[in-house]
C-alpha cells in the first residue's frame, strides 16, 4: 500500500516551453503533497506545499509563478514549470502524506528528470 | 528550526560487515524520524520511522534505528550489509503533527565492496 506514482519520469524540453509533472496517490488521499527538487548529489530541497483545494504555499527563494502547483483532487498533484530554462535542469521528487492511522507517513514518488534544451 | 545533520558523506563497507550511519537533529521536543533510501536517479524508499514509544525502530532490509534523545540522534543500523545495499541514505526529521514539512540531512553514500 501507499503508493505514488510520478510521471514523467524523464522529459526533454526546449529552453522556453512549459512542462507538467503528474503525483497522484493511487490507493490512499492525500489532503497535502510536497514537491522537493535535488541538484546532483545534494540532498533535497522543498519547493512547496500542495494542499487539496488551496493555493500551494511556497519555500522561501521558490517563484510561484515559474513553479505553479494544482492540486485539484484528493489523489492528484501537478507541479508545472512555466517557461523553462537550462537552470531549471534538475531532478524533482513528489511526497503524498498518508494520514492513515495504520501507516500514517510519507510516500515518495520515483521523480522527474528534466532537462531543458 | 528544524535541522539534521548527516556527518558523514560517504562511507565504504565489505559485504557482511556491520553498518551504522549517523544522524543528528534539533529539534525542540521530539520530532518525528525518518531514514530513507534512494537508489541513482529514484525516488525515495522508506526504511523506518520514530513518532514515540519503543525508542529502538526496526525497518525494512533489516535495518534498525535508535532514537535517543539525550543525543539528539537517530542513528540507523544494520549488522550485516548486502552489496545490494549501496545507495544514498537520508536522514529526515518533521514536527509532529500533520502536513509537517520534513528537512532532510545531506544524505550519506553508502558503497558495498565485495
Amino acid at each position: 500500500g501507499a503508493v505514488v506514482s510520478q510521471h514523467p519520469s524523464r522529459v526533454i524540453c526546449k529552453s522556453g516551453t512549459s512542462v507538467k509533472i503528474e503525483c497522484r496517490s493511487l490507493d490512499f488521499q492525500a489532503t497535502t503533497m510536497f514537491w522537493y527538487r535535488q541538484f546532483p548529489k545534494k540532498s533535497l530541497m522543498l519547493m512547496a506545499t500542495s494542499n487539496e483545494g488551496s493555493k500551494a504555499t511556497y519555500e522561501q527563494g521558490v517563484e510561484k509563478d515559474k513553479f505553479l502547483i494544482n492540486h485539484a483532487s484528493l489523489t492528484l498533484s501537478t507541479l508545472t514549470v512555466t517557461s523553462a530554462h537550462p537552470e531549471d535542469s534538475s531532478f524533482y521528487i513528489c511526497s503524498a502524506e498518508n494520514r492513515g492511522q495504520l501507516n500514517y507517513g510519507y510516500t515518495f514518488g520515483s521523480g522527474t528528470r528534466l532537462t531543458v534544451v | 528550526a528544524q535541522s539534521v545533520t548527516q556527518p558523514d558523506i560517504h562511507i565504504t563497507v565489505s559485504e557482511g560487515a556491520s553498518l551504522e550511519l549517523r544522524c543528528n537533529y534539533s529539534y525542540g521536543a521530539t520530532p518525528y524520524l525518518f531514514w530513507y533510501v534512494q537508489s541513482p536517479g529514484q525516488g525515495l524508499q522508506l526504511l523506518l520511522k520514530y513518532f514515540s514509544g519503543d525508542t529502538l525502530v526496526q525497518g525494512i532490509k533489516g535495518f534498525e534505528a535508535e532514537f535517543k534523545r539525550s543525543q539528539s540522534s537517530f542513528n540507523l543500523r544494520k549488522p550485516s550489509v548486502h552489496w545490494s545495499d549501496a545507495a544514498e541514505y537520508f536522514c529526515a526529521v518533521g514536527a509532529p503533527g500533520t502536513a509537517s514539512k520534513l528537512t532532510f540531512g545531506t544524505g550519506t553514500r553508502l558503497q558495498v565492496t565485495l
